[in-house]
């Protein structure tokens, strides 16, 4: 079965800096990989997917890399700012298996980060 | 456009009550999903519908049903609850399932439920 870990579960960051989170997954036979933002009381707000195809993707300030051979991703949060704090939420779309034609998502525990004035 | 809401946004059930929460959607989306977030466990997905009239299993289904008799609707049920049900249950709604577009899962707030 597949398994998504996020290292750290928290993280604390003064404004402005650049800062990594990282993602890591046991299965490599993935069709997706999606980074999600949630709010404290709130659902999840997908921000970037990459393809198992793809190598990275990028929006605004946010770049996501996969290395679908090695089980991660990183997401990378250029000069941030303190309403980027929230939890970040990696999920694996699974490839389909035999007679079970739904891949499935299994998602990370998240990394919740804390970015100070 | 509301995008996905759900119903009610809290509840308190005493063990073996049953209830149904509601999911509804306004983007036309063929796939629905509920979630189940408990803390230092990401989400699990519980069942999911490719489309109206549609539903199948997800990762843990144990204790629950699910209805789609229309496509924006998407309705999650305890027969029986349980404390063990204790969570934040979110849906979730796609166009479906092939290409970055089509993918992209828009996510209710959640609905809070207790178990006593």
């Amino acid at each position: 079965k597949q398994e998504v870990t996020q290292i750290p579960a928290a993280l604390s960051v003064p404004e402005g800096e650049n800062l990594v989170l990282n993602c890591s997954f046991t299965d490599s036979a993935i069709y997706n990989l999606q980074w999600f933002r949630q709010d404290p009381g709130k659902g999840l707000t997908s921000l970037l997917l990459i393809q198992s195809s793809q190598r990275e993707q990028t929006s605004g300030r946010l770049n996501a890399s996969l290395d679908k051979s090695s089980g991660r991703s990183t997401l990378y949060i250029a000069a941030s700012q303190p309403g980027d704090s929230a939890t970040y939420l990696c999920a694996v779309r699974q490839e389909a298996r035999l007679r079970d034609n739904f891949n499935k998502f299994y998602f990370g525990s998240g990394t919740k980060l804390n970015v100070k004035p | 456009n509301a995008g996905v809401t759900q119903t009610p946004k809290f509840r308190v059930l005493k063990t073996g009550q049953s209830m149904t929460l509601l999911c509804a959607q306004d983007m036309n989306h063929e796939y629905m999903y509920w979630y189940r977030q408990d803390p230092g466990m990401g989400l699990r997905l519980i069942h999911y519908s490719v489309g109206e009239g549609t539903t199948a299993k997800g990762e843990v289904p144990d204790g629950y049903n699910v209805s789609r008799l229309k496509k924006q609707n998407f309705l999650l049920g305890l027969e029986s609850a349980a404390p063990s049900q204790t969570s934040v249950y979110f849906c979730a709604s796609s166009y479906g399932t092939s290409g970055r577009i089509a993918e992209t899962q828009y996510f209710g707030p959640g609905t809070r439920l207790l178990v006593l």
